[in-house]
């Protein structure tokens, strides 16, 4: 059973915006940055959201992150089939020495 | 170009051992924090160890305390795991990450293949 709480699912079609969520504590989202990754199956998992709503370069605009107490949110705006994978929540701590928690992860299909 | 390549997985009885190497280019190894993140089939992502640019600071799951030593060699630019007392639930893919004190997890391997069966 994964720390951080996602749901297992999530849907929508071309163009819709979906939220994804991800559930902690104070403990772990509360007091930290979270992280959201995206993973297409047999790949290596990629930094979508750092720091909790920021972008790396090459992320489109269309994924956003948020945050507000202990939950978290990814959206996907102008959703794209190629958008269609696994995501996951993640929090770490600013001393970056100690261990991160992941949630479940949430699998995404574009309709 | 940033490049995280894992190596020495493979299948292994419970009990056994395995040495995974990652090895890395592109960025100034010896100034980064790097860990490793397991998978399990069909399973989420799990955090297993991470090490901090002088060796010294070496936090670890705690299911992989006494069993896992995470190490790295900053003249080769590769980072290590050496799995000792494997169990079937060891069984994952492995990837190797970079550390970035201000990104996170930024950049991953491809992982390497765990198995841990009789």
């Amino acid at each position: 059973q994964s720390v951080l709480t996602q749901p297992p699912s999530a849907s929508g079609t071309p163009g819709q915006r979906v939220i994804i969520s991800c559930s902690g504590t104070t403990s772990n989202i509360g007091n930290k940055f979270v992280d959201w990754f995206q993973q297409f199956p047999g790949m290596a998992p990629r930094l979508l959201i750092y720091r909790s709503d920021r972008r790396p370069a090459g992320v489109p605009d269309r994924f956003s992150g948020s945050k507000s107490g202990t939950s978290a949110s990814l959206a996907i705006s102008g959703l794209r089939s190629e958008d269609e994978a696994f995501y996951y929540c993640a929090a770490w701590d600013d001393k970056l020495s100690g261990p991160w928690v992941f949630g479940g992860g949430t699998r995404l299909t574009v309709l | 170009e940033l490049q995280l390549m894992e190596s020495g997985g493979g299948l292994v009885q419970p009990g056994g051992s395995l040495r995974l190497s990652c090895a890395t280019s592109g960025f100034t190894f010896s100034a980064c924090r790097m860990g490793w993140v397991r998978q399990a089939p069909g399973k989420g992502l799990e955090w297993v160890a991470s090490i901090n640019q002088d060796g010294r600071e070496r936090p670890y799951l705690d299911s992989v305390k006494g069993r896992f030593t995470v190490s790295r060699d900053n003249s080769k630019n590769s980072l290590y795991l050496q799995m000792n007392s494997l169990r079937v639930e060891d069984t994952a893919v492995y990837y190797c990450a970079r550390v970035d004190w201000y990104y996170g997890l930024d950049v991953w391997g491809q992982g390497t293949t765990v198995t841990v069966s009789s």
